[in-house]
């Protein structure tokens, strides 16, 4: 079993649909990150959490600790919001990041 | 430069050479991370600097692979005897401290043929 695991795989979503991409980690950790990877692309860092939540813009990062769980959302999604999701994770005894499959989403105009 | 920098950004090599992939983090940071995303799958860790110094290699496939960071700041990132396998997307992340924000270049595609 993999120690982040995403879901869905894939998604896709009309303009305008509210989008949710879950992510869930078996172990403690001091971090998590939701990246956003475009294709052929770099990874582009969207979020940094350890508790509670932020919200940058139409991107809304939550992260349950006791629950081991964390939800990027997306409101009013676009097209351009079409990209891979990943999930990181920094374990509390590591310095590197963990990372889930990653998510695809693609939003249909 | 303002982001990460890493070149080149293809890199199309013959089995059994040696290959070597640079790093530019972002002025100042002293955490630097390599990882490595073949097709369809998250990027894996392969090794992470704290200034000159390489405080987890753990993620270092095998000997054929080996990093360095003299001065603290560029990396680089050297494959000898290349192997199909090692085809992949080399990603270098960096960030103020251990514990801080990554910030990731666009990665080098490397394709042994």
């Amino acid at each position: 079993k993999n120690e982040v695991e995403q879901s869905p795989q894939n998604l896709t979503a009309q303009e305008g649909e509210f989008i949710t991409i879950n992510c869930s980690y078996s172990v403690g950790i001091s971090a998590l990150h939701w990246l956003q990877q475009h294709p052929g692309g770099g990874i582009v860092s969207l979020f940094m959490l350890s508790s509670g939540k932020k919200k940058h813009g139409r991107l809304i990062a939550t992260i349950n600790i006791q629950e081991k769980h964390s939800s990027l959302h997306i409101t009013a999604s676009h097209p351009r919001d079409s990209a891979v999701y990943i999930c990181a994770v920094r374990l509390n005894t590591r310095s590197k990041l963990t990372f889930g499959t990653g998510t695809r989403l693609t939003i249909i105009p | 430069g303002a982001g990460v920098s890493q070149t080149p950004s293809n890199k199309v090599t013959e089995k059994g050479k040696y290959v070597e992939l640079r790093c530019d983090p972002i002025s100042g940071h002293t955490a630097l991370y390599w990882y490595r995303q073949s097709l369809g799958q998250g990027p894996e860790f392969l090794i992470y600097f704290q200034g000159t110094g390489a405080a987890d290699d753990s993620g270092l496939p095998n000997d054929r692979f080996f990093a360095v960071r003299p001065e603290g700041s560029v990396s680089t990132l050297k494959i000898q005897r290349t192997e199909r396998g090692d085809s992949a997307v080399y990603l270098c992340a960096s960030g103020e401290g251990r514990d801080t924000e990554a910030f990731f270049g666009q990665g080098t595609r490397l394709t042994v043929v």
